[in-house]
């Protein structure tokens, strides 16, 4: 069946600039989590949805990161005002109601 | 602070040998642990769940847990070159159900002809 998909696969964005991340998770997962993975470290939490309910934000850097699952399947993380410590690739995962996760193939950011 | 601590590596072995990839983490009531792979410029692929302590094996991969050592690891027996990538250590350290993973940063394998 198919997996959990990420778009856009690589997004180059100008310091200053607004980005927008899609996750489509797979199909009936109730749950979905956004990672962080900068180059040569493990993936870093920073958000997770319960279907529409955002249960934890914990991991988010900074108030301009925000991430939304209005309907309780796609989700969007979407990052304001773009920075050069921003650049990373962004996971999402999704879970059934177990805590399995599943990774889509991620974004990779680079802002210039 | 929760953290999960593995050897970044390289981990070098010859074809056909056993790798060994080792994790530590920082709470002892942690409940699920996962070991996870990822080729260069590839999403994280689940390869093990444990949750008890002892072995769980599945093909040529055997999860070991010690709660009590509050240490994990993963045995990749007849190694492939194929198996060369980043093993990536997870701990689950909230009990119930889906909830955050914390990663490790990784162990490279590299397997040599």
């Amino acid at each position: 069946g198919a997996g959990v998909s990420q778009s856009p696969r690589y997004k180059v964005a100008k310091r200053g600039q607004d980005v927008a991340l899609r996750c489509d998770p797979i199909s009936g997962h109730v749950s979905l989590f956004w990672y962080q993975q900068a180059l040569g470290q493990g993936p870093e939490f920073l958000t997770y949805f319960q279907n529409e309910a955002q249960l934890d934000k914990s991991g988010l850097p900074s108030d301009r990161f925000f991430a939304e699952r209005p309907e309780g399947s796609v989700s969007t993380l979407k990052i304001q005002r773009t920075q050069q410590e921003d650049s990373a690739v962004y996971l999402c995962a999704s879970s059934p109601q177990t805590d399995t996760q599943y990774f889509g193939p991620g974004t990779r950011l680079t802002v210039l | 602070q929760k953290e999960v601590e593995q050897n970044s590596g390289p981990l070098s072995v010859p074809e056909g040998a056993i790798a060994s990839l080792n994790c530590t983490y920082s709470d002892r009531g942690s409940q699920s642990f996962f070991w996870y792979r990822q080729y260069s410029g590839k999403s994280p692929e689940l390869i093990m769940s444990i949750y008890s302590n002892g072995d769980k094996e599945d093909g040529r991969f055997t999860a070991q847990l010690n709660k009590a050592s509050q240490y994990v690891s993963l045995l990749i027996r007849d190694s492939q070159p194929s198996d060369s990538a980043t093993y990536l250590c997870a701990v689950n350290f909230e009990v119930g159900t889906a909830s955050k993973l914390t990663f490790g940063t990784g162990t490279r394998l590299q397997v040599t002809l």
